[in-house]
């Protein structure tokens, strides 16, 4: 099956500081999803993209689809408390008879005021 | 609006019990999807259920079986449990493709 690896594992940072993570397949993708999970909770969207080279920003998140389409990318900057969270990303390809998401295994952030 | 709905929220089972996790959506989606995560592991789909009327395996369905009652529901039930199922179970439904999946909060389900 599709793979994704997603970096890092874990991050612990300051607050205020920025962020980033991303997330590589050898398959093609055609969309790229971003999720956040909240201790105890289900993952909830934060960006979604669809479109090669797409840059999509939601309040200090921002998230890239590479041009390759095999990877994607999600920064968050000037980090608050309430980000601490898992975040997964996920991809479809709607192209190979694999009509699931495949789910990296997430990077979980932690946060120090 | 509730989303997606799971029942129970938490499960102690002994091994070889059966019990089955409840699933529901409210937002008309067609599709609606288990997983189960477990630490380390991200989030692996066990079975899926494209449209109505319609269910199909999943990467990890050893151990599970499914129902699609309705549109609104799908159920996953373990038929008998076994301490390797010890996980969260999420439940998702999607309109269709491409999707995000909007989930559930999840059932926390222990096996002895």
């Amino acid at each position: 099956g599709q793979q994704l690896n997603q970096s890092p594992q874990s991050m612990f940072i300051q607050e205020g500081e920025d962020v980033s993570m991303n997330c590589t397949s050898s398959s093609i993708f055609n969309t790229w999803l971003w999720y956040k999970q909240d201790p105890g909770e289900g993952p909830v969207l934060l960006i979604a993209l669809y479109k090669a080279g797409e840059l999509t920003s939601n309040g200090r998140l921002t998230a890239q689809f590479g041009i390759t389409r095999k990877d994607s990318f999600l920064n968050i900057s000037a980090s608050i408390p309430s980000d601490v969270g898992i975040y997964f990303c996920a991809g479809f390809d709607g192209d190979s008879g694999y009509s699931t998401l495949t789910f990296g295994k997430g990077t979980m952030l932690l946060v120090s005021p | 609006n509730a989303g997606v709905t799971q029942t129970p929220k938490f499960q102690v089972l002994k091994t070889g019990q059966s019990m089955t996790l409840q699933c529901a959506q409210d937002m008309n989606h067609n599709s609606m999807y288990w997983y189960r995560q477990d630490p380390g592991m991200g989030l692996r789909l066990i079975y899926y259920s494209a449209s109505e009327g319609t269910t199909d395996k999943g990467e990890v369905p050893n151990g599970y079986n499914v129902s699609r009652l309705n549109k609104r529901e799908f159920s996953l039930r373990l038929e008998s449990a076994a301490p390797s199922q010890t996980s969260v179970y999420f439940c998702a439904s999607s309109e269709g493709k491409p999707m995000p999946l909007h989930f559930g909060n999840g059932t926390r389900l222990t096996v002895t």
